[in-house]
């Protein structure tokens, strides 16, 4: 199975409430980031988190990272319906100088109003 | 500064047609990678391009596929004799070199091809 597999593979929450999506992959990893994705457009970047990091804040998002347990976490905090989207983990590793990038198959959030 | 640029946006081919996408990558980046991606699936690792070389093609079918990024010009996409399992939203996203300390990559809004 692919590396950078989230759960749960859809989410429905009620506005206000907390999101929390969760990511884990096989291999080594130099950072660990997460992107967003509204309905037939690409990919955002919301958040990266490094290897030698444990968690990280950016406004309502917050990553957790345990590299013992090959895991990530992503909380979205007292939700908004313009939250609703589908939430990719991609991680990244280096080799010699290039990167490389294996994304997860998904959560898709639902915020309702 | 734009963005990453792919053209064309939705583009239908015949099965057995060629269909090339196009993308300009950010300026400054010197990285591009491609993806593929059927309806409410996550995103599939085709091909990692720099300028004139292919770094890494190894979830790029062998056959009918193709990709290149030129020294001038944008990366383009190449698959030939379509079938209409190619039918998918393709994506090309772009990083700046290695060694600048971003690891992050910058998406475009994706090329959706149909075969009929």
């Amino acid at each position: 199975s692919q590396q950078g597999e989230e759960d749960p593979q859809a989410l429905s929450i009620q506005e206000g409430e907390n999101a929390t999506m969760n990511c884990s992959y096989k291999t080594s990893i130099n950072n660990l980031q997460w992107y967003r994705q509204n309905s037939g457009r690409g990919l955002v970047h919301l958040i990266l988190i490094r290897s030698n990091e444990r968690e990280k804040h950016s406004g309502r998002l917050r990553v957790t990272l345990d590299t013992s347990k090959k895991s990530s976490s992503l909380l979205i905090t007292a939700s908004r319906a313009a939250d609703t989207a589908s939430y990719f983990c991609a991680t990244v590793s280096t080799t010699s100088g290039t990167y490389k990038y294996i994304f997860g198959t998904g959560t898709r959030l639902k915020v309702l109003a | 500064n734009a963005g990453v640029m792919q053209n064309p946006r939705h583009l239908v081919r015949r099965r057995g047609q060629e269909a090339r996408l196009r993308c300009s990558p950010m300026k400054g980046h010197s990285h591009v990678y491609w993806y593929r991606q059927l309806p409410e699936e996550g995103l599939k690792f085709m091909v990692y391009l720099q300028k004139e070389n292919i770094i890494d093609e190894s979830g790029m079918p062998k056959e009918r596929f193709s990709a290149e990024f030129p020294k001038e010009g944008p990366s383009i996409l190449r698959i030939q004799q379509v079938v209409r399992g190619d039918s998918a939203a393709y994506f090309c996203a772009s990083s700046p070199p290695t060694g600048q300390g971003s690891y992050e990559q910058y998406f475009g809004p994706g090329t959706r091809l149909t075969v009929t």
